[in-house]
């Protein structure tokens, strides 16, 4: 199995610009989260997914941040307009496994300059 | 409200010698997971080993080690025989059932792993 797959794996913009942050998770896994990681948050959930219905985006910081599901082999998380505070490192999720644990993708690293 | 808290930020240990990581967590669901993961320098997060609230043995992946005491609500992560590739970040998380599939994470230890 591949694991889960994201892209892209850097992303660098100007402010005001939108940015979309694909990912693509483990085939056969229900729930899908998106996380974003920054040194003076820590890692914080944005929003997760159960078999492609939003459960809970209660971490979704603000309007400007939205995310998607339109079927089980992807998801995108947009943000529009970016501001440079949006700068951090967002991690896709999925869980499955003997104890339903999260398997990680390897991030994108977003730059809003 | 569930609550993960690591209260060392930096961990040093040298290599072969054994290493405890500590977490506890709060929660007032008897029904819990719990989780450490490694994110070494190339950003990645990597499953180590799990602990159901249930489970009646301590867990073991390899040299990793779960020292968890229920009652202090303390799940501390052993390394054993420590390794230059362990140098990492290293996060506690936990999954309760009325939190469904949801980890919260703690903030994290540094581990240097010196030869």
């Amino acid at each position: 199995d591949a694991g889960v797959i994201q892209s892209p794996r850097h992303e660098v913009t100007e402010m005001g610009q939108e940015v979309t942050l694909r990912c693509k998770p483990i085939s056969g896994h229900d729930y899908l989260f998106w996380y974003r990681q920054t040194m003076m948050r820590g890692l914080e959930l944005l929003i997760y997914f159960n078999n492609n219905v939003p459960i809970d985006d209660s971490g979704m910081p603000e309007d400007r941040f939205s995310a998607k599901m339109p079927n089980a082999s992807f998801s995108t998380l947009k943000i529009q307009p970016s501001e440079p505070r949006d700068s951090a490192v967002y991690f896709c999720a999925t869980s499955g496994g003997s104890y339903n644990e999260q398997f990680f993708g390897p991030g994108t690293r977003l730059t809003v300059l | 409200a569930q609550k993960i808290t690591q209260t060392q930020p930096g961990m040093f240990v040298q290599e072969k010698e054994a290493v405890t990581l500590d977490c506890t967590y709060d929660t007032s669901d008897p029904s819990y997971g719990l989780f450490w993961y490694k994110q070494p320098s190339s950003g990645e997060m990597i499953f180590l080993i799990y602990q159901g609230s249930y489970d009646q043995q301590n867990a073991t992946e390899g040299r990793y080690s779960l020292n968890f005491q229920k009652a202090r609500k303390s799940a501390n992560l052993v390394i054993s025989a420590s390794q230059l590739g362990d140098s990492a970040m290293y996060f506690c998380a936990m999954r309760d059932s009325r939190g469904f599939q949801k980890l919260v994470f703690g903030t994290g230890t540094r581990l240097l792993v010196s030869p």
